[in-house]
């Protein structure tokens, strides 16, 4: 059971302007969301998380949206730099994590 | 502080054998999940121990199993191998429930 979907496999964006990563839940009880970064040949590496008590979370380039109506959560990366090129992951959390599929992210220079 | 670390990084089997993979997780945190990822796919839970307890576990076969020591360190076995079970076995840790997990880099399995 997919209960957190990535549906766009990949993303490629021009360097300097906005990325937009989204993801979809359909657990009502999640209650703390994820974002991490994957490189090749590399474990993920954390980005951002969200409480679901809160809409919006933001770290320097990264803002993390929560739309609990909607059960939609999204990444912004502002502005995208190439070294951002990876793929991406959202996991949700209900007693354990669910992870996406992930999205490959694509900036060009 | 040293980040999560596994061993081995890459490991060949042949199909009906067994492999144990080991993770020690960040100082001071006390949960480690395991996850399997293929190609394609996103990360699938396998299980999460906390204090030497299996809190968690997902669906897979009972070919897969875990344990946790009284250091926090982990070890994850998959018996009688599939060509199916090669993957990208990935450990995480945190301190407890509801905090941010970290990976480690992985233990790359392939099963011939």
């Amino acid at each position: 059971d997919q209960q957190v979907k990535q549906n766009s496999p990949s993303l490629s964006v021009q360097e300097g302007r906005i990325s937009i990563l989204n993801c979809d839940y359909t657990n009502s009880m999640f209650d703390y969301f994820l974002w991490y970064k994957k490189y090749p040949a590399e474990g993920p590496t954390f980005l951002i998380s969200i409480s679901s008590i809160k809409d919006k979370n933001e770290d320097g380039r990264f803002t993390v949206f929560l739309n609990k109506s909607a059960k939609h959560l999204s990444l912004h990366i502002v502005p995208s730099q190439p070294g951002d090129s990876a793929v991406y992951f959202c996991a949700a959390e209900f007693n354990k994590f669910y992870f996406g599929s992930g999205t490959k992210l694509n900036v060009k220079p | 502080k040293a980040g999560v670390t596994q061993t081995p990084r890459y490991l060949i089997k042949t199909r009906g054998q067994q492999v144990t993979l080991s993770c020690s997780p960040i100082s001071g945190h006390r949960s480690v999940s395991w996850y399997q990822q293929t190609p394609g796919q996103g990360l699938q839970f396998l299980f999460e121990y906390f204090s030497e307890t299996q809190r968690n576990k997902g669906n897979f076969p009972g070919r897969f199993s875990g344990r946790q020591f009284s250091n926090s360190r982990s070890e994850m076995n998959v018996s009688t191998l599939e060509l199916g079970d090669s993957a990208l076995y990935l450990c995480a840790s945190r301190m407890g429930p509801k905090e941010t997990q970290y990976f480690g880099p992985g233990t790359r399995l392939l099963v011939l």
